[in-house]
């Protein structure tokens, strides 16, 4: 199965807002609230962002949102900042039956 | 807090095996999956499997099966993953990283180690 379909780079100035868009099928994104996004600072561990499509963990910015439109989930920055410059990646739950998640491509979200 | 520790990084050769270690704390062991991806060199995050601490079952996804093995021991709150057959495409980054749910493999990673990283190279 292949991966989830990612934008390769996004850019935005500080205090703009951007969106991630992460494509699958109704495999995975489209079958069920169980996606996911996550951020890569390079030489440190992966932070989740969201949960469960649209849900913050403790301590993660409300600049972060997530939504989904059938196939198709976003991660939503607002107001940008430059530490928000790295890599994101969204997951999602797959019944594809030799897998448990799948991942996107990737990310890089340069901040200008 | 909770959080996974990682063994130090590994160079191998071509057709060897390499172990990577996990050391869970501030929360109970058995009671989260523990899943491993790994990061490639300009690949994707890809998912490689995981362990039930709780019994020791296991999933793997199918590109890995045949080669690599996860296990734990719960005295010392620590998962392993071990891939054979070592070539140089498995050059890449291996986090390990709790499952969501309790006691079910539930559908996203909260907390992350920050990384292993194993090179084979000749």
């Amino acid at each position: 199965q292949s991966a989830l379909t990612q934008p390769a780079s996004v850019s935005g100035s500080p205090g703009q807002s951007i969106t991630i868009s992460c494509t699958g099928t109704s495999s995975d994104v489209g079958g069920y609230n169980f996606v996911s996004w996550y951020q890569l600072h390079p030489g440190t561990a992966p932070k989740l962002m969201i949960y469960e499509v649209s849900n913050r963990p403790l301590g993660v910015s409300n600049r972060f949102s997530g939504s989904k439109s059938g196939n198709t989930a976003s991660l939503t920055i607002s107001g940008l900042q430059a530490e928000d410059e790295a890599d994101y990646y969204c997951s999602s739950y797959t019944s594809y039956n030799t897998l448990h998640v799948l991942f996107g491509g990737g990310t890089k979200l340069t901040v200008l | 807090q909770a959080q996974v520790v990682q063994s130090g990084a590994e160079v191998k050769r071509p057709g060897a095996s390499v172990k990577v270690s996990c050391k869970a704390s501030g929360y109970t062991f058995t009671g989260y999956y523990m899943y491993w991806v790994r990061h490639a060199p300009g690949q994707g995050l890809e998912w490689m499997g995981w362990i039930n601490p709780n019994g020791g079952g296991t999933k793997y996804a199918m590109k890995f099966q045949g080669r690599v093995t996860m296990t734990r021991d719960s005295s010392i709150s620590t998962a392993y993953m071990e891939l054979s057959r070592l070539r140089s495409d498995d050059t890449a980054v291996y986090y390990c990283a709790r499952g969501s749910g309790y006691y079910y493999a539930g559908y996203y990673m909260d907390v992350w180690g920050k990384g292993t990283t194993v090179t084979v190279s000749s």
